[in-house]
C-alpha cells in the first residue's frame, strides 16, 4: 500500500515546540522527506532522512525516525508565526522513478 | 529569476471545455512532474517526465494528456473538462535523473487553480 497518513492540524503557541507524526507503508521507502506549504504557494523542501538513520538534526528541525514502525515525525523548536503552514512528509521509493508518496498534510497554526 | 513557473495561475472553464496549463523550469533539471491537490489538500502524482520522456503515468484519465516539447518544458493538456477535475495543478522539477539517486529534491511551482463550472 502507499498510504502515508498525518493528523489534520495542529495548534502551537509561538515559541513552543512542534511535533508533526506521520506514518507510511511501504519498508522500502529509501528517502523520506518534510515538505511545507505556505498559503497559495508550491511545496517547498524543509528537510529529508536517508532509511538507515534513526535522527537528523537542521537547526530548528529535528526529524526522527522508526523505521520498525515506520513512523516519521518533524519537530520544530521555537515555533514562530512564519511557521504557519501545511507540513507534508512524503516517501520515495527505491527504483521508483523518483516517484514520492506524499501524505495528508498537516496544518500548522502558531498562535501568539 | 522564477525556477519552476507555470500559466495560467487561475483558470476557470465550463464543463467539456478543453484547456492547457503551461509549465517551465530554468534549473536544468531532467526531469519534471505534474501533482494534483484536490480540496482537502491532498496531493497526488499524474505523470513524471525525464528528458522529454514519459517515466511515472499514474491512473489518470487519458483525457490528461502531458506534452513535453524539451526538457525544461512540461505542459498539461485536458480535454473535455468534468466538474471533478477542479484543484490546484502543480508542476515541479527535480535534477536527478531516473534510477541515478534516491534523493531527489522536487522544487515546486506556484500552482494553477483550475475551477470547473
Amino acid at each position: 500500500g502507499e498510504d502515508v497518513e498525518q493528523s489534520l492540524f495542529l495548534s502551537v503557541r509561538e515559541g513552543d515546540s512542534s511535533v508533526i507524526n506521520c506514518t507510511y507503508t511501504d519498508s522500502s521507502s529509501t528517502y523520506l522527506y518534510w515538505y511545507k506549504q505556505e498559503p497559495g504557494a508550491g511545496l517547498q523542501l524543509l528537510t529529508y532522512i536517508f532509511s538507515n538513520m534513526d535522527m537528523k538534526q537542521d537547526q530548528r528541525l529535528t526529524v526522527l525516525l522508526n523505521k520498525k514502525d515506520k513512523h516519521l515525525s518533524l519537530r520544530i523548536a521555537d515555533t514562530q508565526t512564519g511557521d504557519s503552514a501545511i507540513y507534508f512528509c512524503a516517501e520515495e521509493y527505491a527504483g521508483g522513478g523518483n516517484k514520492l508518496t506524499f501524505g495528508t498534510g498537516t496544518q500548522l497554526k502558531v498562535e501568539l | 529569476d522564477t525556477a519552476v513557473s507555470q500559466t495560467p495561475k487561475y483558470l476557470v472553464t465550463q464543463m467539456g471545455n478543453d484547456k492547457s496549463i503551461k509549465c517551465e523550469q530554468n534549473l536544468g533539471h531532467d526531469t519534471m512532474y505534474w501533482y494534483k491537490q484536490d480540496s482537502k489538500k491532498f496531493l497526488k502524482i499524474m505523470f513524471s517526465y525525464n528528458n522529454k520522456e514519459l517515466i511515472i503515468n499514474e491512473t489518470v484519465p487519458n483525457r490528461f494528456s502531458p506534452k513535453s516539447p524539451d526538457k525544461a518544458h512540461l505542459n498539461l493538456h485536458i480535454n473535455s473538462l468534468e466538474l471533478g477535475d477542479s484543484a490546484v495543478y502543480f508542476c515541479a522539477s527535480s535534477p536527478q535523473a531516473f534510477g541515478t539517486s534516491p534523493y531527489n529534491e522536487q522544487f515546486f511551482g506556484p500552482g494553477t487553480r483550475l475551477t470547473v463550472l
